[in-house]
Formats: C-alpha cells, structure tokens, sequence
C-alpha cells in the first residue's frame, strides 16, 4: 500500500532564509509524487509533481522539490522564503495509472517577517 | 478556463440526516475525486467517477454514495450522518488520458458540521 510521511507537523523559517519541508513516501511501483499548499478555509492548491525525468522539479511561487528515488524522498524547498509562504503544505503519492492521492498528514509552515 | 467550483460552502446537519454536495468539474476534465479532510489531518480518498461509473472507492462505508452527470459535475451523499462525518468535503477534477490520471485540481471544499 502507498503511504506519505511527512515527519515534521510544524517548521518555523524567518523571511528571506531558505526552507524545507521534508516528505518521504512508499509505494511498490514508480512513484508519481506531488506537493500542495492550502491557505486557511480554502481547497488545496497544486504547486508541482514528478512523474519523470529530471529529479529536481520546478513549480509555482518559486517552490521546488528534489526527487530522491534511493531515500525515497521527496522535499519541499524554496531559496527565500516570505511572509505569504505560511500555510499548510501536503505532500501526496500515487502510483501509475487510475489510482488515487494519498497524502500526508500536512506540515505548517510559519515564516516569521 | 473556469476551475473546481463547489457548493455549499458550508453546511450544518444533525445526526442522522442526509447530505448532498455538489461539484463542477474543471473545464475539460472528465475525472472527478471526493476526498474527506478531518480536522488536522491529510484528506482521505472517498470515491472517484469516470464516465459516470465509480472507479476506485476508498475505506468508506457504503452510506458514501456519488453521482457524476453527462457534463462530468457530481455529487457527494452522505446517509445517516454521524458525528464523524464533520470534515471539509473537498472535490478534485482531472484529465484521465491514455490510461493515466493526470493531475488533480481541487475546489475550495464544503465544511459539513454535524451536531
């Protein structure tokens, strides 16, 4: 069965440094491997996925996320974090064909001005 | 192009009771997914319609029912409501091409309370 782990529930980062947001997944095929964002009282807002090919991806907001198939992780990163950066993010995997997300149980980031 | 709208935003029911939500696909798309989201937690697969047929269903009991239409919109049921069922409600459409589900476009969600 797939699952998602994202180890840290909270991650605090001051304006301007970089930040991560860890994810490490499971699953018994090739992994399609996504990253969302939710703001309060609103849906989830798709940032970036692997599927193939280039392991660092590139997505919306300046975000990207570095694929690593041998520690089968997939973080969240940005070079400079802001204020409107904080928000819930959730990591989510599936595997190939008609399958549903799976995802992680989210982590809050907070950046501090 | 026109995203995942859903309706109501929000909705408060008391045990026992009966709930339909409602969900427009993103233009294009002919894949709809229905995810519950407790509290603090990630959202969880309800079911999922294509070409108006269910298509995978998740751990939920059969009280969770759905509908899509010929316009690829759908419904959420939920019978004999229970406490429990308090979550945000959250659709996600989708392309599904050559065998394969593309990416998954969430609506804002509806938060059901039930008292």
């Amino acid at each position: 069965a797939q699952s998602v782990a994202q180890p840290e529930d909270q991650v605090n980062v001051a304006e301007g440094n970089p930040l991560t947001v860890k994810c490490t997944y499971s699953v018994s095929g090739n992994p399609y491997l996504f990253w969302y964002v939710q703001y309060p009282n609103r849906g989830l807002q798709f940032l970036l996925k692997y599927i193939t090919g280039d392991n660092l991806v590139k997505g919306s907001y300046g975000f990207e996320a570095e694929f690593n198939k041998s520690q089968t992780s997939f973080h969240l990163k940005k070079p400079s974090a802001l204020v409107s950066d904080s928000a819930l993010y959730f990591c989510a995997v599936r595997e190939r064909g008609n399958t549903p997300l799976v995802f992680g149980k989210g982590t809050r980031l907070s950046v501090i001005a | 192009e026109t995203g995942v709208t859903q309706s109501p935003t929000h909705l408060i029911k008391t045990r026992g009771q009966q709930v339909t939500l409602r969900c427009s696909s993103q233009s294009g798309h002919n894949t709809v997914s229905w995810y519950q989201q407790a509290l603090g937690q990630g959202p969880q697969f309800i079911f999922q319609y294509y070409r108006e047929e269910e298509n995978g269903r998740g751990n939920f009991p059969p009280r969770f029912s759905g509908l899509q239409f010929p316009n690829y919109s759908s419904e959420l049921n939920v019978n004999a409501l229970e406490l429990d069922d308090s979550a945000l409600y959250l659709c996600a459409s989708s392309p599904y091409l050559a065998g394969d589900t593309d990416t998954q476009y969430f609506g804002p969600g509806t938060r059901l309370t039930v008292l």
